[in-house]
Parts: structure tokens; sequence; C-alpha cells
């Protein structure tokens, strides 16, 4: 299974642009790699998977290098509304499954 | 849609009661997932079927049972509660167990507290 690494917490202010990386080195040919968040007391919320390079919706883009050993998630001006934990998944199949301690991001007026 | 739902909401049970905590979703998915989540920790997996008419451990099944009674129902039971099984318990599913395909879907979350 392929072991994940982000940061316990993080802090930005309204409006700035956040980024949330992920490292993920021995990552299989198979795996995909997801982003959850998830507010006090509510289950997990998708936000977006990829496989290489860039993936862009209409709320959060993923940037996965070639050698996809490293993730980031980027959240384009934040609001105070985006503080949450965000979870980094990576795997194929049951492996993608497990969910790590995931990054506090508080954001500040 | 009502999405995935879970009941009930709040339970307090006494060591050694049983329980079952029950799950259903509306969206046809193939997959579904029994997680719990402990005060300042992440999601840990406790069974999942990926499939109806399958069911697997996961990272945590000690003292759990599930059935998937149809496609849309996934129940957990807890035969004997001990005090170490206090936990927010949330139900997900998801179209099917391999990605790109396996966007996770979850309920509201019981919280039980077991004294």
């Amino acid at each position: 299974l392929a072991k994940t690494t982000q940061p316990i917490s993080m802090d930005s202010y309204e409006g700035q642009e956040v980024n949330i990386t992920c490292s993920h080195n021995n990552i299989a040919t198979n795996d995909y790699i997801t982003w959850y968040q998830q507010f006090p007391s509510q289950g997990p919320r998708f936000i977006i998977q990829g496989y290489k390079t860039k993936v862009t919706n209409e709320v959060a883009s993923l940037f996965i290098p070639a050698d996809r050993k490293s993730s980031t998630l980027s959240l384009p001006r934040v609001s105070l509304s985006d503080t949450a934990v965000y979870y980094c998944l990576v795997g194929e199949g049951y492996s993608t499954l497990t969910f790590g301690k995931g990054t506090m991001l508080l954001v500040s007026p | 849609n009502a999405g995935v739902t879970q009941t009930p909401k709040f339970q307090v049970l006494k060591t050694g009661q049983s329980m079952t905590l029950q799950c259903a979703q509306d969206m046809n998915h193939n997959s579904m997932y029994w997680y719990r989540q402990d005060p300042g920790m992440g999601l840990r997996l406790i069974y999942y079927s990926a499939s109806e008419g399958t069911t697997d451990k996961g990272e945590v099944p000690n003292g759990y049972n599930v059935s998937r009674l149809n496609k849309r129902e996934f129940s957990l039971r807890l035969e004997s509660a001990a005090p170490s099984q206090t936990s927010v318990y949330f139900c997900a599913s998801s179209e099917g167990l391999a990605p790109p395909n396996n966007e996770q879907f979850f309920g509201p979350g019981t919280r039980l507290t077991v004294l």
C-alpha cells in the first residue's frame, strides 16, 4: 500500500491560494490520487481525483508531477468556509480506502 | 435523492449490550463501507462490501459484524459493546471499488458512546 505523508496543519488567510502537498514515494503504477475534505461533525466529501499531470474542477486543482511521487492540492482564493481537514488517499481498489490523519487547514480573516 | 442515510444519529450503550447500525443508499451504488473515527484521528475502515453479496474485513474489524442486506443496505453490528468502541461511525458508498469510479459518498454519521 502506498504510504502518504502530508503536513499536520496549515494556516492561511482569506483570499489566498493554498497548496497542500502529499508525498507518496512508493506509489504503484495503477494507483490514483484522491483528496477528500472533512468539516467537523460531518463525513468526508470528495474533492478531486487524478492519475497524472493536472486535473481541475470547480473547487480545486490537483497537480501531479511526472514521477508521481507527490501531488499538490491547490485551493484558489480560500474563504473561512474552507477551514477543514483535507485527506490525501493513494491507491487502487481496497488500498484507496486508507485515510490518514489529514491536514488541518485553518483559514483566518 | 437522500444519498446515504444512517440510523440512529446518536446512541448510548452499556458495556456488553448489542446494537445494529443501519445504512442505506439510494444512488444504486455497488460498493459500501463502514468506518470509525476517533477524536483527532482519521477514518479507519472496519468492513467493506465491494458488491452485493460480498463483504470483506478492513483495518479494524474485531468486535464487529456486517450484513449486506441488499444492494441498498449495509448494516454494522456490535455484538457485545466495549468502551473502546466509543466513536463516530460513518457509512459510505461508491459506484465501484476501483478508481476512477470510487468516489465515496458519506452519511452523516452515528455517534456511539459505550459506558
